[in-house]
């Protein structure tokens, strides 16, 4: 069990660009998430998914955010057209379906649009 | 729509107190609760996770209790430790209806003096 990973762990662009994240869940964890947290904040539920379907999307997620988790395994989230109002941490978690059904968290990827 | 709600969003401690640290939340239609903590700039390790048909749970010097019924938790961390210091975070998963994101409170954050 080498808990969840995503790369970068920082990304800074200019507003307009695109960027892409990508998270890799505990192996044989089906379910992933996505958050995310602003300073001072608590995170957010972006949208989740079980194996390759994306089960559930917050109205956070605006139509410029993407997700996919094509494999089951490993997922990514794409904002297009950056905005300076998109710079915030996006956390990932996982867990699997036994019980207790916690929820694993990855450490992040911190974003800055300049 | 669910809330949670910390308090206090900031508690400077010695070392050595016992402390107790408060969440509530708006709709008692929960499938569980969890307690995390988050340490500057990292993201979330869960600490407990409490199933709603449970009143309280433990791991070492952590006790969390959950009141559903009142929409209460309360985390108790005895002897605290400078280690102890972070952001402690609370969250609840929904029950039924497919929706599986969790909902955060905004976290207290503790300082333990030593």
């Amino acid at each position: 069990d080498t808990g969840v990973s995503q790369d970068p762990r920082h990304k800074i662009t200019k507003r307009g660009q695109n960027v892409t994240f990508r998270c890799d869940p505990i192996s044989e964890h089906n379910r992933l998430y996505w958050y995310r947290q602003t300073l001072g904040q608590g995170p957010e539920f972006l949208t989740y998914f079980q194996n390759e379907a994306q089960l559930e999307k917050s109205r956070l997620l605006s139509d410029r955010f993407s997700a996919e988790r094509p494999k089951g395994s490993f997922s990514t989230l794409e904002i297009q057209r950056t905005e300076q109002g998109d710079s915030a941490m996006y956390l990932c978690a996982s867990r699997g379906l036994a019980i207790p059904d916690t929820q694993y968290f990855g450490p992040g990827t911190r974003l800055t649009v300049l | 729509k669910q809330e949670v709600t910390q308090i206090p969003a900031a508690l400077s401690v010695p070392e050595g107190e016992n402390l107790v640290l408060n969440c509530s939340f708006t709709d008692s239609a929960i499938y569980n609760l969890q307690w995390f903590r988050q340490d500057p700039g990292k993201g979330l390790t869960s600490l407990l996770l409490i199933q709603s048909s449970q009143r309280e749970q433990t791991s070492g010097r952590l006790n969390a209790s959950l009141d559903k019924s009142s929409g209460r938790s309360t985390l108790y961390i005895a002897a605290s430790q400078p280690g102890d210091s972070a952001t402690y975070l609370c969250a609840v998963r929904p029950s039924g209806g497919g929706a599986d994101g969790l909902t955060f409170g905004k976290g207290t954050h503790l300082i333990i003096q030593p």
